[in-house]
């Protein structure tokens, strides 16, 4: 079945202890890109990725970070989370060709951190 | 800046009558158009895209969204609405890039609700 997974989907944890989110992909696309989901704020792009070791910030980078080792991972880090990254993160993967593709992103089923 | 806008925060409608979710933008260029809908404890599923060509866009589940470029608008329309319409609904645009996806800007969300 065709997915995008992420782990863990429910966390609480306190402040200054690093974290990160996995998300995993397996229908072999290139684009990747994490976001947050807050009340009244829609989704905030964090950080994407064209392919491969090729990584761009979004709208809200800070305190985080990313790594695109392999085409199916992209990991989110939270090196020193604060209470302010409390929040519902999704992760999202595309074939990224929109000539060839619908555009579509295939979104995880989220992940919702407490930093306390 | 590059911007989203969907005006409203509900948007109530009883079933069988039309229905229209409205979303405008502020992005440089020829941007791609999209809409996505979340059910509760979901994550976002895609419902169309406006890339090039005809205005008026058909995607799933019955749903259509008119692009007006003089308007800077990209709104979602519905003939006929239906209980199991009721959601939360996100207009997202990227840039021009070429074909390819890159950054994603995405509205605060309506909340559509349909009553019987």
């Amino acid at each position: 079945e065709a997915q995008v997974t992420q782990n863990p989907r429910y966390l609480i944890t306190v402040t200054g202890k690093k974290l990160t989110v996995t998300c995993s992909q397996n229908m072999n696309h290139e684009y990747m890109s994490w976001y947050r989901q807050d009340p009244g704020l829609g989704l905030r792009q964090i950080y994407y990725s064209m392919n491969v070791e090729v990584t761009d910030k979004g709208d809200v980078p800070e305190g985080y970070k990313v790594s695109r080792k392999e085409k199916r991972n992209f990991p989110l880090i939270l090196e020193s989370p604060s209470p302010n990254q409390t929040s519902l993160y999704f992760c999202a993967s595309s074939p990224r060709d929109l000539e060839v593709d619908t555009g579509e992103l295939f979104f995880g089923e989220g992940s919702r951190l407490t930093v306390l | 800046a590059q911007s989203v806008a969907q005006p409203e925060d509900q948007v109530n409608v009883a079933e069988g009558n039309p229905l229209t979710v409205k979303c405008t933008y502020s992005v440089s260029g020829n941007p791609y158009l999209f809409w996505y809908v979340q059910y509760p404890n979901r994550g976002l599923q895609f419902l169309l895209k406006y890339i090039t060509g005809d205005n008026l866009v058909k995607g799933s589940y019955g749903f259509e969204a008119e692009f007006n470029k003089s308007q800077t608008s990209f709104h979602l329309k519905k003939p006929s609405a239906l209980v199991s319409d009721s959601a939360l609904y996100f207009c997202a645009v990227s840039p021009d890039r070429g074909s390819t996806l890159g950054r994603l800007y995405f509205g605060r969300g309506t909340q559509l609700t349909v009553w019987p």
